[in-house]
């Protein structure tokens, strides 16, 4: 079974509409995440939720907000979605937080907005 | 930022050792040193992490050097299968709401046959 599961793998849509992406993990992990990988391959982080309670926001505009129905998933809605959130999207879960438990990604979900 | 500077490409001779060098040379002292890679779009595969000492695992094996400013990843016998980008990362090992990887550009590795 897939640890770190995402849905969908991709997803193509227009300008201006909303989406969700979901995200679910089997480990028993505390703690997700999500991170954004641009056309540029830079992988960033936007968001972490720790027991579903949000910890970090890296200054993601607010058409992103993420919910954490229970500690195993930790979705992301997409308002008015724009060209520059094209883009790949990664969820990952660790144990706890802290540098000493590893993140286990999932296979991203392709964005793209036309 | 990253807090690491790695090489943006390597080669490979497949079976034979693969040697990735990081250096991290601001790190602190609760910041550990990780490993990720990631074959074409998939998402980033943990490999092996480390705060002092070295390390080893099935896939991988971690020298810190004493001073903690550079770190090798050892791919003992590398495959095909391990061409991929190999990030180098400074994780804060305390603080939930630090605790994020911060990638950087990595290493391009490519084994060749």
């Amino acid at each position: 079974d897939t640890a770190v599961s995402q849905t969908p793998k991709y997803l193509v849509t227009q300008m201006g509409n909303d989406k969700s992406i979901k995200c679910e993990q089997n480990l028993g992990h505390d703690t997700m995440y999500w991170y954004k990988q641009d056309s540029k391959k830079f992988l960033k982080i936007m968001f972490s939720y720790n027991n579903k309670e949000l910890i970090i926001n890296e200054t993601v505009p607010n058409r992103f907000s993420p919910k954490s129905p229970d500690k195993a998933h930790l979705n992301l809605h997409i308002n008015s979605l724009e060209l520059g959130d094209s883009a790949v999207y990664f969820c990952a879960s660790s144990r706890v937080p802290g540098g000493g438990s590893p993140l286990h990604f999932g296979n991203g979900t392709r964005l793209t907005v036309t | 930022d990253a807090k690491t500077t790695q090489p943006p490409s390597m080669d490979c001779a497949e079976g034979r050792a693969a040697n990735l060098p990081c250096n991290h040379s601001t790190i602190s002292g609760n910041e550990y040193v990780y490993w990720y890679r990631q074959i074409h779009s998939q998402g980033p595969q943990y490999i092996i992490h480390g705060l002092k000492n070295n390390e080893t695992n099935e896939m991988a094996s971690l020298i810190i050097t004493e001073d903690r400013k550079s770190s090798t990843l050892i791919l003992p016998h590398a495959t095909l299968r391990d061409t991929a980008v190999y990030y180098c990362i400074v994780r804060v090992g305390r603080g939930y709401n630090t605790d994020k990887l911060i990638f950087g550009t990595g290493t391009r590795l490519q084994v060749f046959p």
